[in-house]
Formats: structure tokens, C-alpha cells, sequence
């Protein structure tokens, strides 16, 4: 199984700040990444697919890259709706498997 | 809008089976492939299988393998995930989700999610 490392798994952090996100995988799976935003009593929603790909309707201070082992999602200016949980996932194999998860937080 | 639709929340006693119903609302869920994802409280997200859209083909992670089954009524588009001999540490949220993929990039991506279904197992 392909494992996925989230660094770090909390952050705190002000509104205006730039933050990113790290996520490694176990093996090379190209750019077959997506990253996902949750709210607490909500369904995960999709940010980025392909490690880059900014999915419609999403804020563009978000963005997404790497490749192979090493991805980043950075948000360039956290706005107050951005605290959430964010989660990893690669889709190169079965099993998919997502990351442990990054809870971000307002300092 | 596009939407996916999950039955009501569920309590079941250990050694029970749940069966949870996804359905699509705006378009037809027939054509996609369809994932189980679930989430246990305070804990991350744990993939759980996939049906193909005819409905033929099932892919299971292996720590569910002979306790899941993933099933599709072609008729209706619903999916359905059954989760059996169920424990307390089967106590989590089920989501549905729709996969959709670039054939050009290889690329694939769960978009849009169900809102999920609370299944909590207790004596």
C-alpha cells in the first residue's frame, strides 16, 4: 500500500498568512494527487486534482505541486473560511489511501 | 446542482449488517464509477471500495474483503454499500463519492461527496 505523510498535522495560524501543507508519499505516483478541504460536520470537498489542477469554482490563493513523492498545497493568504482540515489522497493504486490529515487553526 | 443523496443515519448491534444507499440528484450516477469512503469520529478518511458504472466489477480494500460488498441497481443508478458483521470500530460517517477523471492526465478525483451516514454500532 502506498502510505501518505501530511506535515504538519496542526498549524496555527493568522488570517492573512501564507501556510502550505506537505504531503509524501511512500512511493512515486506521479502526479496522481488530489487534496481536499473538510469542515467539521461536512463531506470533504475537492480543492486540486492532478497535484495542480485548480478545480473550478475554488479560490485561486489556493495551489497545488510536486510530483513523484513530494506534493505541497499552499494557501497564499488564509482567509477566515480557510480553517478547516485538510487531507491528501493519491489515486495511482488500489488501495487509495489518503493522508492523516492537517487541522488548520486560527492562532 | 450536482448532488449524491445517502439514506439516514443507522444504529446497529454488533454481529448486525447495515446496507447504505447513495443516489444522485441533478444527473445520472450511471455512467461514473462510485467510491466508499468512511470516517470514524475525530479520525481521517479510510477508502473503502469502488463499483465500476455496469455494476460488474467491485474493488474492496483488503481490510474489508468478505465483509463489504458494493452493489449498484443499474435501473435506478443507486449504489449501495453493505458492511456486515459489524463491531463498535465499525462506528464511523460512510461517504459516497463520485469519481471523475481526465483520460488525457490519467488523472482522477472523488468530486462531489454525499454528505454522509452516521452508522454507530452498540450493544
Amino acid at each position: 500500500d502506498i502510505q501518505l505523510t501530511q506535515s504538519p498535522s496542526f498549524l496555527s495560524a493568522s488570517v492573512g498568512d501564507r501556510v502550505t501543507i506537505t504531503c509524501r508519499a511512500s512511493q512515486g505516483i506521479g502526479s496522481h494527487l488530489a487534496w481536499y478541504q473538510q469542515k467539521p460536520g461536512k463531506a470533504p470537498k475537492l480543492l486540486i486534482y492532478a497535484a495542480s489542477t485548480l478545480q473550478s469554482g475554488v479560490p485561486s490563493r489556493f495551489s497545488g505541486s510536486g510530483s513523484g513523492t513530494e506534493f505541497t498545497l499552499t494557501i497564499s493568504s488564509l482567509q477566515p473560511e480557510d480553517f478547516a482540515t485538510y487531507y491528501c489522497q493519491q489515486l495511482k493504486s488500489y488501495p487509495l489511501t489518503f493522508g492523516q490529515g492537517t487541522r488548520l487553526e486560527i492562532k | 446542482q450536482v448532488q449524491l443523496v445517502q439514506s439516514g443515519a443507522e444504529v446497529k448491534k454488533p454481529g448486525a449488517s447495515v446496507k447504505v444507499s447513495c443516489k444522485s440528484s441533478g444527473y445520472s450516477l450511471s455512467s461514473y464509477y462510485v467510491h466508499w469512503v468512511r470516517q470514524a469520529p475525530g479520525h481521517g478518511l479510510e477508502w473503502m471500495g469502488i463499483i465500476n458504472p455496469s455494476g460488474d466489477s467491485t474493488t474492496y480494500a483488503q481490510k474489508f474483503q468478505g465483509r463489504v460488498t458494493v452493489t449498484r441497481d443499474t435501473s435506478t443508478g443507486t449504489v449501495y454499500m453493505e458492511l456486515s458483521s459489524l463491531r463498535s470500530e465499525d462506528t464511523a460517517i460512510y461517504y459516497c463519492a463520485r469519481e471523475r477523471s481526465v483520460d488525457i492526465l490519467g488523472a482522477k478525483w472523488f468530486d462531489p461527496w454525499g454528505p454522509g451516514t452516521l452508522v454507530t454500532v452498540s450493544s
